[in-house]
């Protein structure tokens, strides 16, 4: 079963605003990572946080967790066109394995 | 892009033949991973490798089979292709020096009439 769960399903906004979609798992992490996923193509991994950090940043991305809501977050400012895609995020337990959302949908508008 | 590919990119196959997918990677990465992605349901685990002839199952794993011979080749069977099985197939690897992350391959689509 799906281990995280994205929310909202579907997000659309205008250029240089602000995306920001949340992430709930349901057991205990290692880690947690965000993916990105243009259309028709293979993931892209954007940037992973572990148990033991709260926030993380990466260019554009930012990234929260909040183990004891067992919850996550990803901000994405000044949005740009090329934002548009879907937005996963994918959590680790304890070997390599992950288990992934089912994904939010991000359009940008011009 | 990390050294993924995928074969065939896309394939149309009747209920009930055998079909199998390749993967193959440069990167010497330990694991590999064959995922399907379906509308409303994300990525889901079907099986995976932890090393040469070391495999594993996933979470969706009924009606496939998986075989890991080399380090850089990874296959996926489907002993009697159902339409159930109509689906795009990824094949992701890890291992390298940012070990937990995932390197995607661009996918296989398969139609299953």
């Amino acid at each position: 079963s799906q281990q995280g769960e994205e929310d909202p399903q579907a997000l659309s906004i205008q250029e240089g605003e602000n995306a920001t979609m949340n992430c709930s798992y349901k057991t205990s992490i290692n880690n947690l990572q965000w993916y990105r996923q243009n259309s028709g193509r293979g993931l892209v991994h954007l940037i992973l946080i572990r148990s033991n950090e709260r926030e993380k940043h990466s260019g554009r991305l930012r990234v929260t967790l909040d183990t004891s809501k067992k919850s996550s977050s990803l901000l994405i400012t000044a949005s740009r066109a090329a934002d548009t895609a879907s937005y996963f995020c994918a959590t680790a337990e304890d070997d390599y394995k992950l288990s992934f959302g089912a994904g939010t949908t991000v359009t940008v508008r011009a | 892009d990390a050294g993924i590919t995928q074969s065939p990119r896309h394939k149309v196959t009747e209920t009930g033949t055998p079909v199998t997918l390749r993967c193959h990677q440069t990167e010497n990465h330990r694991y590999m991973y064959w995922y399907r992605q379906d509308p409303g349901h994300g990525l889901r685990l079907i099986h995976y490798s932890y090393g040469v002839k070391d495999t594993d199952k996933g979470e969706v794993s009924d009606g496939y089979s998986v075989s890991r011979s080399k380090t850089e080749d990874f296959l996926l069977t489907l002993e009697s292709a159902t339409s159930s099985q109509t689906s795009v197939y990824f094949c992701a690897i890890s291992g390298g020096q940012n070990s937990y992350e995932q390197y995607f391959g661009p996918g296989t689509r398969l139609t299953v009439t």
